[in-house]
């Protein structure tokens, strides 16, 4: 079946622009979850939506990072006024509401942006 | 300050011998790992885990090892394959605690040279 897909693959801009980065879960998991990996260090935690709300959003770097979830599928990651600091690999991952905890997270190949 | 930690940046090995990739942890409060691989420009691909009531899970090539008191597992892969040749991530959530967020380390690049 369809795995996690994100959009755009890459997206280039420049510093103080606003993107948005989306990301499509594998159909019937009902959470997903945003981390961001920079150049030589593993993903880091940014935010995790169960449903339609934001139930950790503690890796959220600053206030201009924000994320919704509208109706418990698809999920846009919004930053404001880029920084050169923000250029990295969004990742996605979504994971199956199964009975207990431990879920295994299931990850899409990413959005490279770059702030120039 | 880094919960999880891969202290080998790379690791080499020959077609058919056993990999063993390592990672430690430091907290007390983490009972669910997980191993990710990843090739160049994909995202990161679920391989095995472990929750924290066993110490041992096979799939496969694939074993995964988890010493509580010593707070480290490591993942072994025997044969190694030349396909096998990726960076490894290995991942742990407080699972229990109600955390779903995973911590990674940075990541071993594995090479299998044929």
């Amino acid at each position: 079946g369809a795995g996690v897909s994100q959009t755009p693959s890459n997206k280039v801009t420049e510093k103080g622009k606003y993107v948005e980065l989306r990301c499509d879960p594998i159909s019937g998991h009902t959470a997903l979850y945003w981390y961001r990996q920079s150049l030589g260090q593993g993903p880091e935690f940014l935010i995790y939506f169960q449903g339609t709300g934001a139930a950790d959003d503690s890796g959220l770097p600053n206030d201009r990072f924000f994320a919704v979830r509208p109706e418990g599928s698809v999920s846009t990651l919004k930053i404001q006024r880029t920084e050169r600091g923000d250029s990295a690999v969004y990742l996605c991952a979504s994971s199956p509401n199964r009975q207990g905890p431990y879920n295994e997270q299931f990850f899409g190949p990413g959005t490279r942006l770059t702030v120039l | 300050d880094q919960q999880v930690k891969q202290n080998s940046p790379s690791l080499s090995v020959q077609e058919g011998r056993i990999s063993i990739l390592n990672c430690d942890y430091t907290n007390s409060m983490f009972d669910y790992f997980l191993w990710y691989k990843k090739y160049p420009a994909e995202g990161p691909t679920f391989l095995i885990s472990i929750s924290s009531i066993k110490d041992k899970n096979e799939d496969g090539r694939f074993t995964v090892f988890l010493n509580k008191s010593a707070k480290h597992l490591s993942l072994h892969i025997v044969p190694s394959q030349p396909g096998d040749s990726a960076v490894y991530f290995c991942a742990a959530s407080a699972a229990q605690g109600g955390s779903e967020k995973l911590v990674f380390g940075k990541g071993t690049k594995l090479t299998v040279n044929p």
